[in-house]
């Protein structure tokens, strides 16, 4: 059964950069035809797509976040992490890491994890 | 990309069927057969409820089923339970190469 656990700091300041990590247990992060991908939820609202990497390093990321968004992976760790810089109140919410099969298929979610935005 | 749009509430009596519509464009509902919906109850993740327009995966109750016409996609969840009471998100794949969620329907079981 794979699971995915989101880390990282719950409290960033305005305008700094927001780093979250995904461990994936349960399988490797390098087998089978998958992408690994960040969505978000602000407080009430819907789900957001952040983007997605695949193991061989390809990302595609929502245009509207494109030219702050950064996503990574490093498969020796079993992880891949988000980087969202530039950040704003706007960017507060519980940010979910999540595994893909297919287009527009995510079988796994992570529990997700809330991040603040305030000094 | 803008979001897939879907009514902000659906409800309906124990027993009975409701469907949740989700609308997009011809760039990503239309043009694909990559629609997804998940289920999220309150302080829980998203559970893909149904993938690929109408594949139900494993687990999921057959209760609940897919179908897509034209740039519309909707999801039906017949013999309705308190236990399906949640929000309800579909989500597509698009031209970009990106995914697109919708707007969202909170179910209300009466």
């Amino acid at each position: 059964q794979v699971q995915l656990q989101e880390s990282g700091p719950g409290l960033v300041k305005p305008s700094q950069t927001l780093s979250l990590t995904c461990t994936v247990s349960g399988g490797s992060i390098s087998s089978g035809s998958y992408y690994w991908s960040w969505i978000r939820q602000p407080a009430g609202k819907g789900l957001e797509w952040i983007g997605r990497i695949y193991t061989s390093g390809s990302t595609n990321y929502n245009p509207s976040l494109k030219s702050r968004v950064t996503i990574s992976v490093d498969t020796s760790k079993n992880q891949f992490s988000l980087k969202l810089s530039s950040v704003t109140a706007a960017d507060t919410a519980v940010y979910y890491c999540a595994r893909g099969v297919n287009p527009g298929l995510i079988d796994y979610w992570g529990q997700g994890t809330l991040v603040t935005v305030s000094s | 990309q803008s979001a897939l749009t879907q009514p902000a509430s659906v409800s309906g009596s124990p027993g009975q069927s409701i469907t949740i519509s989700c609308t997009g464009t011809s760039s990503d509902v239309g043009g694909y057969n990559y629609v997804s919906w998940y289920q999220q109850h309150p302080g829980k993740a998203p559970k893909l409820m149904i993938y690929d327009v109408s594949n139900r995966p494993s687990g999921v109750s057959n209760r609940f089923s897919g179908s897509k016409s034209g740039n519309t996609a909707s999801l039906t969840i017949s013999g309705l339970q308190a236990e399906d009471e949640a929000d309800y998100y579909c989500s597509s794949y698009t031209s970009s190469s990106t995914e697109v969620f919708g707007t969202g329907t909170k179910v209300t079981v009466l």
